[in-house]
Formats: structure tokens, sequence, C-alpha cells
């Protein structure tokens, strides 16, 4: 089940510079998509999230763009900083399921380097 | 800020055992969901659960598990004969609508 993917298992940046994520989908169901990150022994922290009605969605450093005929959504820190370090998800659902079920992509591991 | 708290945070059980796994939502939530993360592997969603019955499972939620609201907080997940593909860590989450979601920190289940 590939309905969700992030194709880079990690990233580093130098911390100041943009670190910038990417996730692709397939299932056209999707309406809505969010970004977790998550430390080691914790469980996932939302960050961010986006409706399919829009094509971008701000919070802080965080930028979130949804480009829906690619199928494809990336996620923007800026500026990095070394707190950033984690792993991030790419999350997906279907609002008219009903049910709330989330689909996660793999993970990307991002390093902010000093 | 509200959590969602998960205990234990780790169990270790013998092949064939059953375990149960407790969390406590968030008092106002409404939507409570499990989910795994295998070791290296994607976060994956077990059960939905709303208005005190399953709203939807995955294949993975096979007739070994089976979740309870026993009282107006706790939210258990019950592996009735543990296997040791079942080791993993196991996040419950609750939510006030269909979006929105807390985890908790996890419970790391060992089957040896």
């Amino acid at each position: 089940d590939q309905q969700v993917k992030q194709n880079s298992p990690s990233l580093s940046v130098q911390e100041g510079r943009i670190s910038i994520l990417n996730c692709d989908y397939t299932n056209s169901m999707f309406d809505y998509f969010l970004w977790y990150k998550k430390y080691p022994a914790e469980g996932p922290t939302f960050l961010i999230s986006i409706s399919s009605i829009k094509d971008k969605n701000e919070d802080g450093r965080f930028t979130v763009f949804l480009n829906k005929s690619a199928k494809h959504l990336s996620l923007h820190i800026v500026p990095s900083q070394p707190g950033d370090s984690a792993v991030y998800f790419c999350a997906a659902s279907a609002h008219g399921r009903d049910t709330g079920k989330l689909i996660f992509g793999q993970g990307t591991t991002l390093q902010v380097k000093p | 800020e509200p959590e969602v708290t998960q205990t234990p945070s780790h169990q270790v059980t013998q092949m064939g055992q059953e375990v149960i796994l407790r969390c406590v939502p968030i008092s106002n939530h409404l939507y409570f969901y499990w989910y795994r993360q295998i070791l290296g592997q994607k976060v994956e969603f077990l059960v939905s659960f709303y208005n005190n019955e399953i709203s939807e499972k995955s294949e993975i939620f096979d007739d070994q598990f089976s979740v309870e609201r026993p009282d107006g907080s706790n939210f258990t997940l019950k592996i009735r004969s543990t296997k040791l593909e079942d080791s993993a860590m196991y996040f419950c989450a609750s939510s006030e609508a269909l979006n929105g979601y807390t985890f908790g920190s996890g419970t790391r289940l060992t089957v040896v």
C-alpha cells in the first residue's frame, strides 16, 4: 500500500537555510493532508495541514504547498534550526470516508547542522 | 496543553500471551485511534473508534485484536495471542473532529 510516498529517506541542511520535504500521493480521494514531526521514543506531533481546496498554508516558519494536478505536496521550513532535526511524516485522509483514518508516508529524516 | 497518555511505555511479553495497551485520550475528544510502527517502517493505521464502536479497521486488525472503551476515560487495545511480528510501537490518538489528531508517546511492545 504505497498511497503516500516520501521518496527521500533523509535530508541534511545547514542551519538558517531552507528545508524542503516532499511527498507524493496516488489516491485522488485524499482531500486533507498533514505533516507530522517525530522524535525518537515520542509520538508524532502535528505540524501543519492543508485542505485540498487550498494550494498553500503557512504557519510561522512552516509552509505547506499542495499541487493537486501533480498529486504532490511539500513542506518548507525556513529558516531551519537544529531543533528541527527529526523524522517528518506526510499523511493524508479522505474525509468522505468519515472515519478520520490517516495514511502515512515512510518519513524523511531531517538533519539540520549548526 | 492536553495530552494523550499511554501506559505502559514499554511492555515485554512472551509469544502467545495476551497484552492490553492502555490509553487515556483527551477528555473532550470523540474519535479514537490506534496506529503502530514496526521498527524502520511507516506508521500504519489499525483502527478508528467513534460512538462506542469501531468505525474502520485495517487488514492488520484481525481477530487477535480488539478495542474497548471500558469507562469514560480509557481506550484499550488488546492483542489476544501475541506473535513475534506484533513487536512494534503502538500509538493511541484522539481527535475532536475528523482531523487534528493528538498522538500519545506510544507503547513499545516487544514479543519474545
